[in-house]
């Protein structure tokens, strides 16, 4: 079974300064996809960025990119220029091959100071 | 604590048919969520209860879908009657809401096929 992790419970950045959280996850499959979610009080949960793991050129949103390294299985969010709406809680996700399974780490709260 | 149990894992069901998700959420989380994930739309939020009071149902497709939370410890998403459009994986989450601790526990998820 995959298991994803997310080792930083919180995370506190300077506004406009950048800010790295941090994913690994476990599988044995060799093609899936990679999610960052935000959730923000809404408690609806919107997609930050996505990535194919047989791409591997590191996905980019705007302000966000990830740094997808397959080999050590990790899959970090950086977030660029932070902002006071960048508040909020992120997860990272893994889906499989099949897209029929999605795993969720533990969520990690970021707090962004004025 | 087992955390947020989910029932049935699969279920493959006919169109027209109804169908019922279960959900047991964290013992004393006050909140509780329910998720539809496709590939199409990836994650949509259709209802969250609060105290088992649904707060927003606005994300519920459509009047074929209800939601219920008769206590703490136990919550449900039905489908009546079914469509193949309805075939995703439907995940249920919990939270303890107004805390400090406050942040989503997923389930496993039920995928659900309509054939």
């Amino acid at each position: 079974a995959q298991t994803v992790t997310q080792s930083q419970p919180e995370m506190s950045v300077q506004e406009a300064e950048t800010v790295t959280l941090s994913c690994t996850y476990d599988t044995s499959e060799s093609d899936y996809y990679l999610f960052w979610y935000k959730q923000p009080p809404s408690r609806q949960m919107i997609l930050v960025i996505r990535q194919e793991a047989y791409k591997q050129q590191n996905a980019t949103e705007n302000r966000f990119s990830v740094n997808f390294q397959k080999a050590a299985k990790s899959f970090s969010l950086k977030i660029s220029d932070s902002q006071l709406g960048d508040a909020a809680m992120y997860f990272c996700a893994y889906l499989n091959n099949a897209g029929n399974m999605l795993t969720f780490g533990g969520g990690t709260r970021l707090m962004v100071k004025p | 604590d087992a955390g947020v149990i989910q029932s049935p894992r699969h279920e493959v069901t006919e169109m027209g048919q109804e169908v019922t998700l279960r959900c047991k959420p964290i013992s004393g989380h006050n909140s509780l969520f329910w998720y539809r994930q496709t590939m199409m739309r990836g994650l949509e939020l259709l209802i969250y209860f609060n105290n088992n009071v649904p707060i927003d149902d606005s994300g519920m497709p459509e009047d074929r879908f209800s939601a219920k939370m008769p206590n703490a410890s136990f919550s449900t998403l039905k489908i009546q009657p079914s469509e193949p459009r309805d075939s995703a994986v439907y995940f249920c989450a919990s939270s303890p809401y107004g805390t400090e601790n406050e942040k989503l526990f997923f389930g496993s998820g039920t995928q659900l096929s309509v054939l």
